[in-house]
């Protein structure tokens, strides 16, 4: 069964550096063809598509945040995190990360965020 | 930069059939763009309903199907039922392993 659960602060000052982590079981990111992303919400709006690592050390952003955003992967700890910095306000909502094989996805139940000071 | 449009709102009466569209601001959409639809209900996590255009994930009722229409991805609900009043999203990929959200579509049921 796989299952992947975010972690990370509840609520981060504007400016600060935002850190996620991402801890999965149930399959491996040394397996060809498989990868971990993260997606976020905002309240009330849509899914936002973040970033990206692969088995094949392949890491994809998205090109409106790329200048914000690293995402690293620990294979032996099953973990990914993402981290963020200069956060907004509009920054705020829930973040997920998700298993990507096949081209199917995989999500995990989320953790919400918030940025106010 | 490259939008992906959905229709923002869509009805259904109990028992009918929708069929949900995903664009592109630029072009038609294809196979190559691995179309996806995932549900999500109010405060919950989306959960994949179809992936690579045609696809259903475990679990998925057959009255989810994918397909391409013209030239737009699309997701048909056969059957409607109540439970299936949710925000629908598709997601494209748009090559460099870059992923792309639509705004979503939030359908009723009534």
């Amino acid at each position: 069964q796989i299952t992947l659960k975010e972690s990370g602060p509840t609520l981060v000052k504007p400016t600060q550096t935002l850190t996620l982590t991402c801890s999965f079981s149930g399959f491996s990111l040394t397996t060809s063809g498989v990868g971990v992303g993260w997606i976020r919400q905002p309240p009330g709006k849509a899914l936002e598509w973040l970033a990206a690592t692969y088995w094949n050390d392949d890491k994809p952003y998205s090109p409106s945040l790329r200048s914000r955003l690293t995402i690293t992967k620990d294979t032996s700890k099953n973990q990914v995190v993402l981290t963020m910095t200069n956060m907004d306000p509009v920054d705020t909502g829930t973040y997920y990360c998700a298993q990507y094989f096949d081209w199917n996805t995989i999500w995990g139940q989320g953790t919400a965020v918030t940025v106010s000071s | 930069q490259t939008v992906v449009t959905q229709e923002p709102s869509f009805s259904v009466s109990p028992g009918g059939t929708v069929t949900l569209t995903c664009g592109l601001s630029s072009g038609s959409v294809s196979t190559t763009h691995y179309p996806s639809w995932c549900q999500q209900t109010p405060g919950q996590p989306p959960r994949t309903l179809i992936y690579n255009t045609n696809s259903r994930s475990s679990g998925v009722p057959d009255r989810f199907s994918g397909s391409i229409l013209g030239n737009k991805a699309a997701l048909t609900i056969t059957g409607a039922q109540a439970d299936d009043e949710s925000d629908y999203y598709c997601v494209l990929y748009l090559g460099g392993a870059i992923r792309v959200f639509g705004g979503g579509t939030k359908l009723t049921v009534l």
